[in-house]
């Protein structure tokens, strides 16, 4: 089983500053298969990211991902006011699938 | 547009059964492979069972394995999970989620483009 490892675990930050959260593999992740998720209070996740780099549709171009192998990263680039929430990036492609413990982003 | 509508959560005791269901519609269900992932409270996510879009292949988390069922009605574009043995490790919001396979011609991709609202379960005697 793959464990992923999601680093901070808070971040704080205020709106219009630049966010970087870490998604770490125990092992290699084939083909890049990383796919993040921002989920806010009270609401089911919504999909930001898959492939480690290619943005889901509808989702703006302030949200990036990139990566490979071991270590990943979702870069938010001028946070706004509704990006404050929680991201959890998941690995696909061997079973079992597996979510990192999430980051979340709050309102310095 | 996708829509994936989850029901019957509830508090159950310990040992027994409760079965969820997952309506869709704003797609065509039979093309998509579909998958159960839950979320105990204040928790992170953990994936629970996939079956793919002609329900011929199903897999399990090991946590649920031999307990839960997971099947699917495409003439009633409705998901199904059956839980048996229930313990309060399983006291979870339960979450339908669509997999983007009908989109990419594949029976599985492994990751969720559309999520259902959740239902809460709770075991508790």
């Amino acid at each position: 089983e793959i464990v992923l490892t999601q680093s901070p675990g808070t971040l704080s930050l205020s709106p219009g500053e630049r966010a970087t959260l870490s998604c770490r593999a125990s092992q290699s992740v084939s083909s890049n298969y990383l796919a993040w998720y921002q989920q806010k209070p009270g609401q089911a996740p919504r999909l930001l990211i898959y492939g480690a780099s290619s943005r889901a549709t509808g989702i703006p171009d302030r949200f990036s991902g990139s990566g490979s192998g071991t270590d990943f990263t979702l870069t938010i680039t001028r946070l706004e006011p509704e990006d404050f929430a929680v991201y959890h990036c998941q690995h696909y492609g061997t079973s079992p699938l597996t979510f990192g413990g999430g980051t979340k982003v709050e309102i310095k | 547009q996708v829509q994936l509508v989850e029901s019957g959560g509830g508090v159950v005791q310990p040992g027994r059964s409760l079965r969820l269901s997952c309506v869709a519609s704003g797609f065509t269900f039979r093309s998509y492979a579909i998958h159960w992932v839950r979320q105990a409270p204040g928790k992170g996510l953990e994936w629970v069972a996939v079956i793919w879009p002609e329900g011929s292949n199903k897999y399990y988390a090991d946590s649920v394995k031999g307990r839960f069922t997971i099947s699917r009605d495409n003439s009633k574009n409705t998901l199904y999970l059956q839980m048996n043995s229930l313990r309060a490790e399983d006291s979870a919001v339960y979450y339908c989620a669509r997999d983007p396979s009908g989109s990419t011609g594949t029976t599985e991709e492994g990751y969720f483009d559309f999520w259902g609202q959740g239902t809460l379960v709770t075991v508790s005697s």
